[in-house]
């Protein structure tokens, strides 16, 4: 199967600060990326995607930076909030199913 | 409109038994997943169907079967639980590439 890694398990910041996640994939063939969000006793929430033809990609307080090169994908979170405390998943696309990651969990400190 | 819902939420089974866990959607996708979440690890397909009428395997399939009843529906069937089926099952539905997540249902095999 496909090998997608987290470099940190753990990420605790102070609020208000931005977060990073980082995020490996081992498929060069992955045309399609995505960031999902799980709380506590919940399913996975769909966050941002890109595609692979793309290096950046913005949404509301969230940025997607995509490295082919490295293939290293980053979730930036700005001005992070209690709310954002959950566990980041990043899933790549290599083919007809996505491969996700084992997860980052964060936690944000008020 | 209540997305994607699953049930039921707990179960716990001894070695040998078998039951159908339930997944229905009401978003209209064509596509509908079931996935194994376990701890350390990341969200592993179990069975996927691309439309109705048509399921296929996903990465660790053995152990389990499915049926896709209707558009709505998609259930998970284990036939003889094991100890190693303990997880926490996801059902997800999905237009386009991106799926949405149901609540989980966590099962226990002793």
């Amino acid at each position: 199967g496909e090998s997608v890694g987290l470099h940190l398990p753990t990420l605790s910041v102070q609020e208000g600060d931005n977060s990073i996640i980082n995020c490996a994939y081992s498929n060069s063939a992955s045309d399609y990326f995505i960031w999902y969000k799980q709380e506590s006793g919940k399913g996975p929430q769909f966050i941002i995607d890109i595609r692979s033809n793309m290096d950046k990609r913005q949404g509301q307080r969230v940025t997607v930076l995509l490295n082919k090169t490295v293939k290293h994908l980053s979730l930036q979170i700005a001005a992070t909030q209690p709310g954002d405390s959950a566990v980041y998943f990043c899933a790549e696309n290599p083919g007809n199913q996505f491969y996700f990651g084992t997860g980052t969990s964060l936690t944000v400190i008020p | 409109n209540a997305g994607v819902t699953q049930t039921p939420k707990f179960q716990v089974l001894k070695t040998g038994q078998s039951m159908t866990l339930q997944c229905a959607q009401d978003m209209n996708h064509n596509s509908m997943y079931w996935y194994r979440q376990d701890p350390g690890m990341g969200l592993r397909l179990i069975y996927y169907s691309a439309s109705e009428g048509t399921t296929d395997k996903g990465e660790v399939p053995n152990g389990y079967n499915v049926s896709r009843l209707n558009k709505r529906e998609f259930s998970l069937r284990l036939e003889s639980a094991a100890p190693s089926q303990t997880s926490v099952y996801f059902c997800a539905s999905s237009l386009t590439v991106i799926q949405f997540f149901g609540p989980g249902t966590r099962l226990t095999v002793l």
